[in-house]
């Protein structure tokens, strides 16, 4: 199975302030299709986790801006540019180019 | 607006099988454009993939759980299941379904809220 990291585990930032993600993964995402089978979720407190981004950068419709994903190969991260206080949870990031998918331990992100 | 929705016993007890069923609405599970996933999450951990279903029937499974577990779908009630044989403590989870998306099956992009499944004696 592909193994997925993720640092830091958790975070606690400061409204306004950048965070920043790293996520990495034992082989590499790059698919033969051109595609990186790359995604990024976050769980929010008591809910299901939701999309963010696909193939390591692609904002789902109605994401907000302030979330850019970025990376190749075998290393990623995920960027808030201004955290708000709706961006709390446990962000996970999940490979599919080899079954079975695998995400990564996630990082808890808090308000200071 | 397409909504999922896990259903099915709460607690099940050792060596039994769990059964849930997703029932979806607002959309067709017979659509070529999507598969339909099954994820879970033991309380306070992280996410582990099930498997996953097409509309064809073709299935997909985690190896580490695949002698266990069977995903199918009825059509006619739009809706899809898991059953997993043999359970035990370690099968306790919250039990999520989703919908992915065919043009990149790793876009899980709308999913259940989620079902307790509790295994005790």
């Amino acid at each position: 199975d592909i193994v997925m990291t993720q640092t830091p585990l958790s975070l606690s930032v400061t409204p306004g302030q950048p965070a920043s993600i790293s996520c990495k993964s034992s082989q590499s995402l790059l698919h033969s299709d051109g595609k990186t089978h790359l995604f990024w979720y976050l769980q929010k407190p008591g809910q299901p986790p939701q999309l963010l981004i696909y193939e390591v950068s692609k904002r789902l419709s109605g994401v907000p801006d302030r979330f850019s994903g970025s990376g190749s190969g075998t290393d990623f991260t995920l960027k808030i540019s201004r955290v708000e206080a709706e961006d709390v949870g446990v962000y996970y990031c999940m490979q599919s180019i080899q079954l079975p998918f695998t995400f990564g331990p996630g990082t808890k992100v808090d308000i200071k | 607006q397409l909504q999922l929705q896990e259903s099915g016993p709460g607690l099940v007890k050792p060596s039994e099988t769990l059964s849930l069923t997703c029932t979806v609405s607002g959309g067709s599970i017979s659509s070529s454009s999507f598969y339909w996933g099954w994820i879970r999450q033991p309380p306070g951990k992280g996410l582990e993939w099930i498997g996953t279903i097409y509309y064809s029937g073709s299935t997909y499974y985690n190896p580490s759980l695949k002698s266990r577990v069977i995903i199918s779908l009825d059509t006619s009630k739009n809706q899809f299941s898991l059953k997993l044989s043999s359970v035990t403590a370690a099968d306790t989870a919250v039990y999520f379904c989703a919908r992915q998306d065919v043009r990149g099956w790793g876009n899980f992009d709308s999913w259940g809220q989620g079902t307790l499944v509790t295994v005790s004696s």
